[in-house]
């Protein structure tokens, strides 16, 4: 079975201080990984993804995960947050078809 | 460029109506997902389809929840009767379904429901 945790329901953070939101995985095999956003009133879209290819993924928007096997993990960060990052954020895993989600972090950004 | 379409996107009714949601997944996708999203509960799937068969609907409360695909364009979510409890925001995601690897999923702007 697949499943994610996101420690920290909600983060807050300077405008212009890093970001770092947390997500394990448990998987008994190699998963792939995705971070999806969630701006307000609006559908989940992919930040980033890891497909077993390099372990340091980048996606849109200046965000970046690694992903550590040895810690079962695969944080996401921003070396300087904006204003425009508010929202709320989910990591998935899968195997094959289905997306298991974790229960969101909603990230304030304070100016 | 592609994206998922949901209609409507604001739906108020009464508890007892009938309520229907609509999906368009982008074209070339074969798998479409219905979530549902709450404050309580968070993302929840509902029912998910492969070339338009249903795989699994184990997430709907079957006794009123219906989900089909009458043809590759379009999913349904069908709610009757509504009850408040079905308040909530539904989305429908759709991916390609690489059998050698995983299923990238594209999500609708979802259609926020509210029964009074």
């Amino acid at each position: 079975a697949q499943s994610v945790t996101q420690l920290g329901s909600h983060v807050s953070v300077s405008e212009g201080a890093l970001v770092l939101l947390r997500c394990n995985y448990s998987s008994s095999v190699p998963p792939y990984l995705f971070w999806y956003v969630q701006y307000p009133n609006q559908g989940l879209q992919l930040l980033l993804k890891y497909t077993s290819a390099a372990t340091l993924v980048k996606g849109i928007n200046g965000f970046e995960a690694e992903f550590k096997k040895s810690e079962t993990s695969f944080h996401l960060t921003k070396p300087s947050a904006h204003m425009s990052d508010a929202a709320e954020y989910f990591c998935a895993v899968t195997l094959g078809i289905n997306l298991f989600f974790g229960t969101g972090t909603r990230l304030t950004v304070i100016p | 460029d592609a994206r998922v379409t949901q209609t409507p996107r604001h739906k108020v009714t009464e508890m007892g109506q009938e309520v229907t949601m609509r999906c368009q997944p982008i074209l070339g996708h074969n798998t479409v997902f219905w979530y549902r999203q709450t404050m309580m509960q968070g993302l929840e799937l509902l029912a998910y389809f492969r070339n338009r068969a249903p795989l699994d609907d184990s997430g709907m409360p079957k006794d009123r929840f219906s989900a089909e695909m009458p043809d590759a364009t379009l999913a349904t979510l069908k709610i009757q009767p509504s009850e408040p409890r079905d308040s909530a925001v539904y989305f429908c995601a759709s991916g390609l379904d690489r059998l050698s690897s995983y299923n990238e999923q594209f999500f609708g702007p979802g259609t926020r429901l509210t029964v009074l």
